[in-house]
């Protein structure tokens, strides 16, 4: 299985801030990487597909990037509905998940 | 618009089985494959199974080969997950989740797909 590794586990930043999350990958996934976004007690939402590109609907303060082993989410000024936990996933092979990155309010 | 929803979770005593049902709307479900995936209490995602557009094609994740099956009736527009042989480790919310991309071939290499929607997920909680 590929194995993701989200860093950091946490991020404390205030309203308006630039996040930057990063996904790296124990081998290479290519561009196929996904990012998604949970708030509590809800289902994750698809936030990016394949490495960049912006799902239906996703605000453009959300972007993605990276190739082969490291990617990044960066949210471009945080808005407050913004602090929730981020997940990726890879589809090079059967899915799997990284750990996650929890956004809180610093 | 999309929508999915789950059903048919609960308390089970562990060696026992319980199905899962999600009910889908909003798009063509027989052109999508569609797929499991749950989370434990406080833990990350975990994806379980895949089944193709048509029902042709199923995996599994190691963790439930042999003793979960997903299944699909398309003319209830529904998603299936039989459970068997239940564990406490399997306690957990279950998530229906489509796919991305419409008409997606799967085959053996597991080269998969991105989720664009989920259900709200149902809760198995497996204890004695």
């Amino acid at each position: 299985d590929i194995v993701l590794t989200q860093s950091p586990a946490t991020l404390s930043l205030s309203p308006g801030e630039r996040a930057t999350l990063s996904c790296r990958a124990s081998q290479s996934v290519s561009s196929y990487l996904a990012w998604y976004q949970q708030k509590p007690g809800q289902a994750p939402r698809l936030l990016i597909y394949d490495a960049s590109n912006t799902a239906a609907g996703i605000p453009a303060r959300f972007s993605g990037s990276g190739s082969g082993t490291d990617f990044t989410l960066t949210i471009s000024s945080l808005e407050p509905e913004d602090f929730a936990v981020y997940y990726c996933q890879q589809r090079n092979t059967w899915p799997t998940f990284g750990g996650g990155t929890k956004v809180e309010i610093k | 618009q999309v929508q999915l929803v789950e059903s048919g979770g609960g308390v089970v005593q562990p060696g026992r089985s319980l199905r899962l049902s999600c009910a889908a709307s909003g798009f063509t479900f027989s052109a999508f494959g569609m797929h499991w995936v749950r989370q434990a209490p406080g833990k990350g995602l975990e994806w379980l199974a895949v089944i193709s557009y048509d029902a042709n094609n199923k995996y599994y994740a190691d963790s439930v080969k042999g003793r979960f099956t997903i299944s699909r009736d398309k003319s209830k527009n529904t998603l299936y997950l039989q459970m068997n042989s239940l564990r406490a480790e399997d306690t957990a919310v279950y998530y229906c989740a489509k796919d991305g991309v419409r008409l997606y071939y799967y085959d053996s290499s597991g080269f998969s797909n991105f989720f664009d929607s989920w259900g709200q997920g149902t809760l198995v909680t497996v204890s004695s």
